[in-house]
């Protein structure tokens, strides 16, 4: 089955406490991204990778950072969590770019204390 | 900055009424346009993408006006099925970057 996939699913983790958020795609998409949803704020996006080894900044990269080894996998790093940080976070894949259909993962709830 | 902006709504419905959501983008430079649908906590998914020549699926419509950067979707005959929120998103690329923005979404609720 083509899907997205994100690790964990629900996450409760303390300030400054390093994190990883896993994001798996089976379906050889190049573009790979990361978004944060907020009430009353929509979705953001916080990082994007074009294909391997490219990575570029969204709307609200701030304290997060990623990367991209493998096509497949896109995971989200937290060096060192803060409240603000707490929100719903969602990967997505598309074939080629933003001009395409982007599949999303289920999300991943992260609360930061 | 970028922006796309929706009516938040909700929009309260009737089963079987017509209901609109409009959409306005600040980029000009804009190139490809999409509704997502949002069930609650849960993931988007694809509506449909949006052409200029406007296109249609079932019992929806949606327009792109490129000129005014507006873009909207038509919902007939309203199910309950069709509760949910509405994303209009917008890609543009520039300076180097590729990125999609998407509106806060309009809640739609379709009552009995």
């Amino acid at each position: 089955e083509a899907q997205v996939t994100q690790n964990p699913r629900y996450l409760i983790t303390v300030t400054g406490k390093k994190l990883t958020v896993t994001c798996s795609q089976n379906m050889n998409h190049e573009y790979m991204s990361w978004y944060r949803q907020d009430p009353g704020l929509g979705l953001r996006q916080i990082y994007y990778s074009m294909n391997v080894e490219v990575t570029d900044k969204g709307d609200v990269p701030e304290g997060y950072k990623v990367s991209r080894k493998e096509k497949r996998n896109f995971p989200l790093i937290l060096e060192s969590p803060s409240p603000n940080q707490t929100s719903l976070y969602f990967c997505a894949s598309s074939r080629v770019g933003f001009t395409d259909t982007q599949y999303f993962g289920p999300g991943t709830r992260l609360t930061v204390l | 900055r970028k922006e796309v902006e929706q009516d938040p709504g909700p929009f309260n419905v009737p089963e079987g009424a017509t209901v609109a959501f409009n959409c306005t983008y600040s980029n000009s430079a804009s190139q490809s346009f999409f509704w997502y649908r949002q069930d609650c906590r849960k993931e988007p998914k694809l509506l449909m993408s949006v052409y200029s020549s406007g296109n249609e699926d079932g019992r929806f419509t949606a327009q792109l006006n490129r000129a005014s950067q507006y873009i909207s979707l038509l919902i007939r005959d309203s199910k309950l099925s069709d509760s949910a929120t509405y994303l209009c998103v917008v890609g543009a690329s520039g300076a180097g970057s590729y990125q999609l923005t998407f509106g806060k979404g309009t809640k739609l609720s379709v009552i009995p």
